[in-house]
């Protein structure tokens, strides 16, 4: 069964620091895979995505994930944080169902900024 | 301009009533579903339809019915109301059915008494 690990629960960054979110999914064939944020209270805003191609993916805001077929890895990184950055990450994988999509998604990571 | 929106935003009820929750997206997309997320944050797919029909119906008690009158309407439908529905409820779309982008809404927020 496809599913998604995030073994982050908490990150604390300060601001101006780099970041790198993991994650690591389980799939038979090639992933397609997504990077959300969720703002609190609000609803999820697509960061990038992996669908074929360069395995260096850039996203809004500055982020960019990068695709690790042998290690099953599709990791976030930013360079540097700012303090609006602080949301819930979460990682997905879409996965194919009787030939139809649905998201599997990690368990979030929570990014926190000190100044 | 709002590309999927839900409503209400926030939903408080009691143990044993009957509610909906109401979906539409102004995207032109075939594909939309429904997303239950838990108190820990974890989210799982509950339905999907294309083009008014459903095509994927996870686990879920039927207690629980989506009705799609047109491909830009997804509403949810819960009879008799349990703590554990207590929840956010998100909606989303996505332009076909097979692998793409999704793309969701705010939420609602259903806090069952």
């Amino acid at each position: 069964a496809q599913s998604v690990t995030q073994p982050d629960i908490h990150i604390t960054v300060s601001e101006g620091a780099s970041l790198e979110l993991r994650c690591n999914y389980s799939y038979g064939a090639t992933p397609y895979l997504f990077w959300y944020v969720q703002s609190p209270g609000q609803g999820l805003q697509l960061l990038l995505k992996y669908f074929s191609g360069d395995t260096l993916v850039q996203g809004i805001k500055g982020f960019e994930a990068e695709f690790k077929r042998s290690q099953s890895s599709f990791n976030l990184r930013k360079p540097s944080v700012h303090w609006s950055d602080a949301a819930e990450y979460f990682c997905a994988v879409g996965a194919v169902n009787t030939g139809f999509q649905k998201l599997v998604f990690g368990t979030g990571t929570r990014l926190l900024v000190s100044p | 301009d709002t590309a999927v929106s839900q409503t209400p935003k926030y939903l408080v009820t009691q143990m044993g009533n009957d509610k909906s929750i109401k979906c539409e997206q102004n995207l032109g997309h075939d594909t939309m579903y429904w997303y239950k997320q838990d108190s820990k944050k974890f989210l799982k797919i509950m339905f999907s339809y294309n083009n008014k029909e459903l095509i994927i119906n996870e686990t879920v008690p039927n207690r629980f019915s989506p009705k799609s009158p047109d491909k830009a309407h997804l509403n949810l439908h819960i009879n008799s109301l349990e703590l554990g529905d207590s929840a956010v409820y998100f909606c989303a779309s996505s332009q076909t059915p097979r692998l793409d982008t999704q793309y969701f809404g705010p939420g609602t927020r259903l806090t069952v008494l």
